[in-house]
C-alpha cells in the first residue's frame, strides 16, 4: 500500500495566485481529513469528508478556501486567491471509517506564498 | 481557543532517561485521547491511545496516563532513545468516535546521546 499520497510536496506561489493541493487517500478508506500545521496553531482541522461527502467545513478559515472530493480516490484543497498568511504545511489524512483514530497522514504539502 | 494544550514547545532528555510529555484539555466531552509522532518532512504517525474509561495504557517503552479530574494526560517514554527525537502531538476526540481528532501544537523532543 502506497499510503496517503499528497502532491505537490512543495509549492511556492505569489500572493493572489490560485493554489490547488491534491490528495489520494488509501484505497478503501471512507473518511478523509484536511489539516493545516502552523507554529501558532499547531495541527488544525480544515474540513473532513465521509464517503466523499463534506461533513464539517467549519475549520476552513475563509471563503478563499474550498475543498472537493469528486470520488473515493481523490480530493483537492484550493486557495483562491492565496495570501502570505496561508503559508503552512497542509496534511491530508484518511481512515477506514469515522471513529477509527489510527489516521494515516500523507507527507504534507509545504505551501509558501510570497 | 485551544481545546488541547501542549504548553512545552520543546524538551531535551538524555539517552536512557525518562521523557515525560504533557497535555491538558478543556473539553469535558473528550473521551478518547491519542499521541502522534512526527519526523521532519513526514506526516504524523499514530503512537498510542487511551480511552476515558482507563487511566493507563502501556505499549513497550511508551505509556500514556490519563487524569480525568485534572483534564491532563502524559506520555512517558522509558528508556528514551535518539530515534525518539521527533515532534509529539497530543490529540483528543469527543462523542464516542463521531468527531474528528483535535490536536495540540506539539512538543519537540530531543534525545541526546
Amino acid at each position: 500500500d502506497a499510503g496517503v499520497i499528497q502532491s505537490p510536496r512543495h509549492e511556492v506561489t505569489e500572493m493572489g495566485q490560485e493554489v490547488t493541493l491534491r490528495c489520494k487517500p488509501i484505497s478503501g478508506h471512507n473518511s478523509l481529513f484536511w489539516y493545516r500545521q502552523t507554529m501558532m496553531r499547531g495541527l488544525e482541522l480544515l474540513i473532513y469528508f465521509n464517503n466523499n461527502v463534506p461533513i464539517d467545513d467549519s475549520g476552513m478559515p475563509e471563503d478563499r478556501f474550498s475543498a472537493k472530493m469528486p470520488n473515493a480516490s481523490f480530493s483537492t484543497l484550493k486557495i483562491q486567491p492565496s495570501e502570505p498568511r496561508d503559508s503552512a504545511v497542509y496534511f491530508c489524512a484518511s481512515t477506514p471509517r469515522v471513529g477509527y483514530y489510527g489516521y494515516t497522514f500523507g507527507s504534507g504539502t509545504r505551501l509558501t506564498v510570497v | 481557543d485551544q481545546q488541547v494544550k501542549q504548553n512545552s514547545p520543546s524538551l531535551s532528555v538524555q539517552e536512557g532517561r525518562i521523557s515525560i510529555l504533557n497535555c491538558d484539555y478543556t473539553n469535558s466531552m473528550f473521551d478518547y485521547f491519542l499521541w502522534y509522532k512526527k519526523y521532519p518532512a513526514e506526516g504524523p504517525t499514530f503512537l498510542i491511545s487511551i480511552s476515558s474509561i482507563k487511566d493507563k495504557n502501556e505499549d513497550g517503552r511508551f505509556t500514556v496516563f490519563l487524569n480525568k479530574s485534572a483534564k491532563h494526560l502524559s506520555l512517558h517514554i522509558v528508556p528514551s532513545q535518539p530515534g525518539d527525537s521527533a515532534v509529539y502531538f497530543c490529540a483528543a476526540s469527543a462523542g464516542r468516535g463521531n468527531t474528528p481528532l483535535v490536536f495540540g501544537k506539539g512538543t519537540r523532543l530531543s534525545v541526546i546521546a
